[in-house]
């Protein structure tokens, strides 16, 4: 069975400090897709990435980026320089190519306070 | 209008009320979800639809009716609910089933007294 792992509850950071989110996965398929999606006060939950389990490239957005290893099952997000506004829950998700568990699963979230 | 929205966005409701939540997708997606987020829960999944066809019931009490009338619009019809149900509700679409990104609404935060 598929499970997502998200073993920090809570992280606080001072502003402008870097943050590291970990993301550890189980899966028996080898085609699968990764999400991380952002949930702040405001409730929705926001698409960040995706990334298929055949690209293991890292993927730098702004100051946003995504170490993926397959080697470790792991999929973590850092953010530098840290604002105020990227205190949110922040979810890691695991869902399987057709013909396996396709649903999302997701992980039990991150809270991250950026302290001003 | 872009996204997903979901309406109300709060609801507070006695245990034996009718209410309904509705969701709505302008992304042109085919695929729809319902999603309860509970504290220190993880995300569960209630219903989806594909085409307006109901693809997925995991287990939910029937007092969650869900309502498909057309790929734009979703529907959560709630009787006689219980307090534990009270939750965060989701909505999410998406371009088709499951394996395609999720695009999530805003949610309703609803309250059984």
């Amino acid at each position: 069975a598929q499970k997502v792992t998200q073993a920090q509850t809570e992280i606080s950071v001072v502003e402008k400090e870097d943050v590291t989110l970990d993301c550890v996965y189980e899966t028996r398929d080898t085609t699968y897709y990764l999400f991380w999606y952002k949930q702040p006060p405001s409730g929705e939950l926001v698409f960040l990435i995706r990334r298929n389990s055949f690209d293991e490239q890292n993927e730098i957005s702004g100051r946003y980026s995504w170490n993926f290893q397959k080697s470790t099952s792991s999929f973590n997000f850092t953010i530098t320089a840290s604002q105020v506004v990227d205190s949110a829950v922040y979810f890691c998700a695991l869902s399987e190519a057709p013909g396996g568990n396709e649903k999302l699963t997701f992980g039990t979230g991150t809270r991250l306070t950026i302290i001003p | 209008e872009t996204g997903v929205t979901q309406t109300p966005r709060h609801l507070v409701m006695g245990m034996t009320n009718k209410k309904s939540l509705k969701c709505e997708q302008h992304l042109g997606h085919n695929a729809m979800y319902w999603y309860k987020q509970s504290a220190k829960k993880p995300l569960e999944l209630m219903f989806v639809y594909s085409l307006e066809e109901r693809v997925e019931n995991n287990s939910v009490p029937s007092r969650f009716s869900p309502e498909c009338p057309n790929s734009s619009h979703l529907f959560l019809h709630l009787h006689t609910l219980q307090p534990e149900d009270s939750a965060l509700y989701l909505c999410a679409s998406s371009q088709r089933l499951f394996s395609d990104t999720q695009y999530f609404g805003p949610g309703t935060r609803l309250t059984v007294l």
